[in-house]
């Protein structure tokens, strides 16, 4: 069975410095690989998705990830945050039975 | 409507009273997802609808929930002698499916659910 996990259930990033967010999945077939944010009493938002193609994906936000095959990682970078990156991030996987599954959250804090 | 509604927002309830949760989807999306967020916890698959196929109810923590969806609109969450650790917020979420071409959901902004 697919699963995805988010070995962080909290990262604390400097204002203005480069932020990463880890993810790594496990899938049987070809990874459809996700990641959202949910923003303070705020619904779920997209942020960027990996189907195939560049290995460097970008997204909303000013947010990337980084699809990896070898080490089935999928992390989700930003070159500078911002205070207002703080949220709850989800990285998603979608296997061939198309079940969309979800990690189970990393909240990013940005320190001013 | 421009995106996902669910209602009610809030649900206050009594242990042992049954629930009805409802979920609007974007026009034309075929995909709907029903997923329980406990407080302070990551997204549980409860059931994924498809078009007309079976629905896929395999993250349905006991035989007290159930789903329905109407064609490709909407659906509705019920949970039967609500018991406490039921509370949760209840998210939906559709997609636009194409073939193998696997788009992203947007989510409604969830039910809170509160069995006292």
């Amino acid at each position: 069975a697919q699963s995805v996990a988010q070995p962080e259930d909290q990262v604390n990033v400097a204002e203005g410095n480069p932020l990463t967010v880890k993810c790594t999945y496990s899938v049987s077939g070809n990874p459809y690989l996700f990641w959202y944010v949910q923003y303070p009493n705020r619904g779920l938002q997209f942020l960027l998705k990996y189907i195939t193609g560049d290995n460097l994906v970008k997204g909303s936000y000013g947010f990337e990830a980084e699809f990896n095959k070898s080490q089935t990682s999928f992390h989700l970078k930003k070159p500078s945050a911002l205070v207002s990156d703080s949220a709850l991030y989800f990285c998603a996987v979608r296997d061939w039975d198309d079940k969309i599954i979800f990690g189970k959250g990393t909240r990013l804090h940005i320190l001013p | 409507g421009a995106g996902v509604s669910q209602s009610p927002s809030n649900k206050v309830t009594e242990k042992g009273k049954d629930v009805e949760l409802r979920c609007d989807p974007i026009s034309g999306h075929t995909a709907l997802y029903w997923y329980r967020q406990r407080l302070g916890q990551g997204l549980e698959f409860l059931i994924y609808f498809q078009g007309n196929s079976a629905p896929d109810k395999s993250g349905l923590p006991s035989d007290r929930f159930s789903a329905e969806r109407t064609g490709e609109s909407v659906s509705t969450l019920t949970i039967q002698r609500t018991q406490q650790e039921d509370s949760a917020v209840y998210l939906c979420a559709s997609s636009l499916e194409s073939g193998r071409y696997y788009n992203e959901q947007f989510f409604g902004p969830g039910t809170r659910l509160t069995v006292l």
